[in-house]
């Protein structure tokens, strides 16, 4: 059963430090995204991608996150640095194709303090 | 920023009746999407239907889309207490931009 995994999958963290999360989108699954989920906001798409390439990273605050796939199996985003509001569930989600289904990761829960 | 607009915002009804929740957007869209999350959970793909169709089914889940008003509705058929969760719907712009609405949360009573 092919499932999207995320790690950390909870993380505590003071103001100002770095803050990686990473995803292993499911294999052979070419189109890869990141959201952030608050009460306030809801489901916001930060950054996704298609064939490891960038091709919209709009909702991402660009001052402090990053994201990349440095490899097929592996995304990352970063927040360098840190701050309370960016506390969050962070999902990341895989689908087979650019306009098809997505499937969600466990997602991660970051408190940043 | 979201496209996506659910209608109720909750829904409580008791099991075995029907429930049905409402998405309206406000551009043109490749497809859209229903999805479903359970409380602390990611979220759950439950069915796409494309801006070329009008209805699609699965199990006991039937979507309408209607491109004209852009809204579409989701029909859960003889709720169970399982089906509990909150359900969001997606939409595909056609210049790549994909958006989730802001969710129906749904309580099936037992």
């Amino acid at each position: 059963d092919a499932r999207v995994t995320q790690t950390p999958r909870h993380k505590v963290t003071e103001m100002g430090q770095e803050v990686t999360m990473r995803c292993q989108p499911i294999l052979g699954h070419n189109t890869v995204f990141w959201y952030r989920q608050t009460m306030m906001q809801g489901l916001e798409l930060l950054a996704y991608f298609r064939n490891r390439a960038p091709l919209d990273d709009s909702g991402m605050p660009k001052d402090r996150f990053s994201a990349e796939m440095p490899d097929a199996t592996l995304a990352t985003l970063k927040i360098q640095p840190s701050e309370p509001r960016d506390s969050a569930v962070y999902f990341c989600a895989s689908g087979p194709g650019p306009f098809g289904g997505q499937y969600f990761g466990p997602g991660t829960r970051l408190l940043v303090l | 920023s979201q496209q996506g607009e659910e209608d109720p915002q909750a829904l409580s009804i008791q099991e075995g009746e029907n429930a049905t929740m409402n998405c309206s957007y406000k551009t043109s869209i490749n497809n859209l999407q229903w999805y479903r999350q359970n409380s602390g959970r990611g979220l759950v793909h439950l069915i796409l239907i494309r801006s070329n169709e009008r209805e699609k089914h699965s199990g006991r889940l039937r979507v309408t889309l209607d491109t004209s008003k852009k809204s579409s509705s989701l029909l859960i058929t003889a709720s169970r207490a399982a089906d509990t969760a909150s359900y969001f719907c997606a939409t595909f712009e056609m210049g790549n931009q994909f958006y989730f609405g802001t969710g129906t949360s749904l309580t099936v009573i037992p």
